[in-house]
């Protein structure tokens, strides 16, 4: 069984850094590309970044690039989403989502989410 | 960036036919995606690569993509189905989603 489990989220100031956390587990990691998909408060669904099985492509939202790192060990089955320079509008409803293949496709299976808020 | 038009709602009466759009520039030419949502729990994909229905998915979901439009079809509605609904599709390095359809069964 598929199993997709964020950790990191929580209440961060404005401007600081936060590092989320997917533990995955129940199929081949290395074989899929994998996503951060994000939902805010009431809001619908926002891609946020991904990367292929190989990390040889990486993509982000333009609302994040720049801020936010995205990366992968395929050694220990976890992805990984850095994110810097938080502003209010980052709070959100963070899911790790799992690709249907290597590339970029659709997203077959999520998580439960890591609430971030951003506030002073 | 690429941008995904859906309408923010849509009522069915139970037993009927749901159409819920998704309009994009020549989305037709790329490959569309669907998804439910219901209160509390993380997105399912219901159909995808236009028409193609996941195992487990009742077969009253369909889905059609031409022109600059797909379409997510649901047949019979069911109580059930009431859920928001988003649409998705992307390239080679990155994905978008629709804003989002709540269906609304009543």
């Amino acid at each position: 069984e598929v199993q997709l489990v964020e950790s990191g989220g929580g209440l961060v100031q404005p401007g600081r850094s936060l590092r989320l956390s997917c533990a995955a587990s129940g199929f081949s990691f290395d074989d899929y590309a994998m996503h951060w998909v994000r939902q805010a408060p009431g809001k619908g669904l926002e891609w946020v970044s991904g990367l292929t099985w190989n990390s040889g492509t990486i993509g982000y939202a333009d609302s994040v690039k720049g801020r936010f790192t995205i990366s992968r060990d395929n050694a220990k089955n976890f992805l990984y989403l850095q994110m810097s320079s938080l502003r209010a509008e980052d709070t959100a409803l963070y899911f790790c989502a799992k690709d249907h293949s290597g590339y970029y496709s659709h997203f077959d299976h999520w998580g439960q989410g890591t609430l971030v808020s951003v506030s002073s | 960036s690429y941008e995904l038009t859906q309408p923010p709602s849509v009522s069915v009466s139970p037993g009927q036919t749901a159409n819920i759009t998704c309009s994009g520039d020549k989305l037709g030419d790329k490959y569309a995606y669907w998804y439910l949502q219901k209160p509390g729990q993380s997105p399912v994909v219901v159909i995808y690569q236009d028409t193609r229905r996941p195992s487990g998915i009742p077969e009253r979901f369909s889905g059609s993509n031409s022109g600059n439009t797909a379409t997510l079809t649901i047949s019979g509605t069911q109580a059930m189905d009431e859920a928001d609904y988003y649409c998705q599709t992307g390239d080679s390095s990155t994905e978008v989603f629709g804003g989002g359809t709540k269906l609304t069964v009543l």
